[in-house]
C-alpha cells in the first residue's frame, strides 16, 4: 500500500481565498483524522471520521473550516476564507478501528 | 484532565542510549505509542503499549510503562545519527477513539 497520500504538498495562498486540501486514507481503514501542526500550539485534532461520518468536529476553529468525506477513499478539509493564521502544516492520518494511526506526509500550507 | 508532557530537548552522544520520558493525567488511557517525525515528513508510528503491560521490547526500542505513576518512557538503545527526530508520544482515552499528542521531544543525535 501507498500509505496515506495527502495533496497538495504544498499550498500558498493569499488571504481571503479558499483553499481545500485533500487526503486519501489507507485502503479498509475505517478511520480519518485531519490534525493542525504549528510550532506554538503543537499538533491539534481538528476532526475525525468513522465510516466516513464525521464523529467530533470540536477541534475544528471556527465556520470558516469544514471537512467531508464523501466515501471511503476521499476526505478534503476546507478553508474559507483563510487566514494568516491558518499558516500551518495539516496532518491527515488514518486507522483500522482506531487502534494505529497512520499519518500522511502533510500539506504545508502558508497564508500571505 | 487531558494533558501529556515531555522534555523539549534530548541531547545524546552516537552509540549511547538515549531515554525519552513522557508523563500524562488521564488514568483511563487504554493504549500509548511512540511516533518519530523526521524533519518535513508526517509522524511515524514506532511502538505501542497496552495499559496493562509494563513493558515492550522491539529491536533497539524498549517502552516501559510505570501506571501508577503515569510515566511513559522510550529507550532507544546505541542511537544513531539517523535517530535525530522529534519524538511524540500519545495517549488515546478509553472514552473515544482520538489520541492526545504530547508537545514533542527534539532527540539530537552527535558523534
Amino acid at each position: 500500500d501507498a500509505g496515506v497520500i495527502q495533496s497538495p504538498r504544498h499550498e500558498v495562498t493569499e488571504m481571503g481565498q479558499e483553499v481545500t486540501l485533500r487526503c486519501k486514507p489507507i485502503s479498509g481503514h475505517d478511520y480519518l483524522f485531519w490534525y493542525r501542526q504549528t510550532m506554538m500550539r503543537g499538533l491539534e485534532l481538528l476532526i475525525y471520521f468513522n465510516n466516513n461520518v464525521p464523529i467530533d468536529d470540536s477541534g475544528m476553529p471556527e465556520d470558516r473550516f469544514s471537512a467531508k468525506m464523501p466515501n471511503a477513499s476521499f476526505s478534503t478539509l476546507k478553508i474559507q476564507p483563510s487566514e494568516p493564521r491558518d499558516s500551518a502544516v495539516y496532518f491527515c492520518a488514518s486507522s483500522f478501528s482506531a487502534y494505529e494511526q497512520y499519518f500522511g506526509p502533510g500539506t504545508r500550507l502558508t497564508v500571505t | 484532565g487531558e494533558d501529556v508532557e515531555q522534555s523539549l530537548f534530548l541531547s545524546v552522544r552516537e552509540g549511547d542510549s538515549s531515554v525519552i520520558n513522557c508523563t500524562y493525567t488521564d488514568s483511563s488511557s487504554t493504549y500509548l505509542y511512540w511516533y518519530k517525525q523526521e524533519p518535513g515528513a508526517g509522524l511515524q508510528l514506532l511502538t505501542y503499549i497496552f495499559s496493562n503491560m509494563d513493558m515492550k521490547q522491539d529491536q533497539r526500542l524498549t517502552v516501559l510503562l510505570n501506571k501508577k505513576d503515569k510515566h511513559l518512557s522510550l529507550r532507544i538503545a546505541d542511537t544513531q545519527t539517523g535517530d535525530s527526530a522529534i519524538y511524540f508520544c500519545a495517549e488515546r482515552l478509553r472514552r473515544t477513539d482520538k489520541l492526545i499528542f504530547g508537545t514533542g521531544t527534539r532527540l539530537q543525535v552527535f558523534p
